[in-house]
């Protein structure tokens, strides 16, 4: 098994949909992110949790709503989204959640928002 | 304005040559990272960087931290089709405890 696994890998919704994204880590790790990739811009924080507690939500919209069941699952719930969210949604997870840790990324939904 | 740039946005050369990419910054960092993402896939950690004048080696790959921890390059040596990615750098500035990410080079080695 690969050390973090997102599903689905490619995801188009129209803005009245809902939809939730999904991250798997299968490394023992205690911390796990959003990002948000879109072009010509660099990574997006969106939300960090450690220990399933969300420790950051970085002035993301009430439309994405992280989810953290358990240290090793982690989701995104997508509501009414606007086509400006397409990107990239990477999740990472890293061992404490420490500053300069290194991060574990998963593979990305691509998201398309019409 | 973005805390890291990184230069050239865009390269694209041929197999064998060597090329070196840039990530500056007017802030003093902690720390600096380098990721590599290849295409469909997430970023994935070269290498960290936490001392003033650093270089570390990765077989063809050098990596030096400046002396004022504001920057970092990344110099290839003669460049493989199996290089082509985005080259992201992530860093911690001092006063600011968030890793921040550049803008990217996205390179091409062409066979």
């Amino acid at each position: 098994e690969t050390g973090v696994t997102q599903t689905p890998r490619h995801l188009v919704m129209g803005m009245t949909n809902k939809k939730s994204l999904k991250c798997e880590q299968h490394l023992g790790h205690n911390a796990m992110y959003w990002y948000k990739q879109s072009a010509k811009k660099p990574l997006e924080l969106m939300f960090v949790y450690s220990l399933e507690e969300r420790v950051e939500n970085n002035s993301v919209p009430s439309r994405f709503s992280p989810e953290c069941p358990n240290s090793s699952h982690l989701f995104l719930h997508l509501h009414t989204l606007q086509p400006e969210d397409s990107a990239l949604y990477l999740c990472a997870s890293s061992q404490d959640g420490t500053v300069n840790e290194k991060l574990f990324f998963g593979s990305g939904t691509q998201l398309s928002v019409l | 304005t973005q805390l890291l740039e990184q230069s050239p946005q865009f390269l694209s050369i041929q197999e064998g040559e060597n090329l070196t990419v840039y990530c500056n910054s007017s802030s003093v960092f902690s720390s600096l990272q380098w990721y590599r993402q290849e295409p469909g896939e997430g970023p994935v950690l070269l290498v960290t960087v936490v001392t003033g004048g650093e270089v570390k080696k990765l077989k063809r790959l050098t990596f030096q931290f400046g002396d004022a921890r504001k920057d970092s390059s990344l110099h290839i040596t003669a460049a493989q089709p199996g290089d082509t990615g985005l080259y992201l750098c992530a860093g911690v500035p001092f006063g600011n405890e968030k890793l921040t990410f550049g803008t990217g080079t996205r390179l091409t080695i062409i066979p």
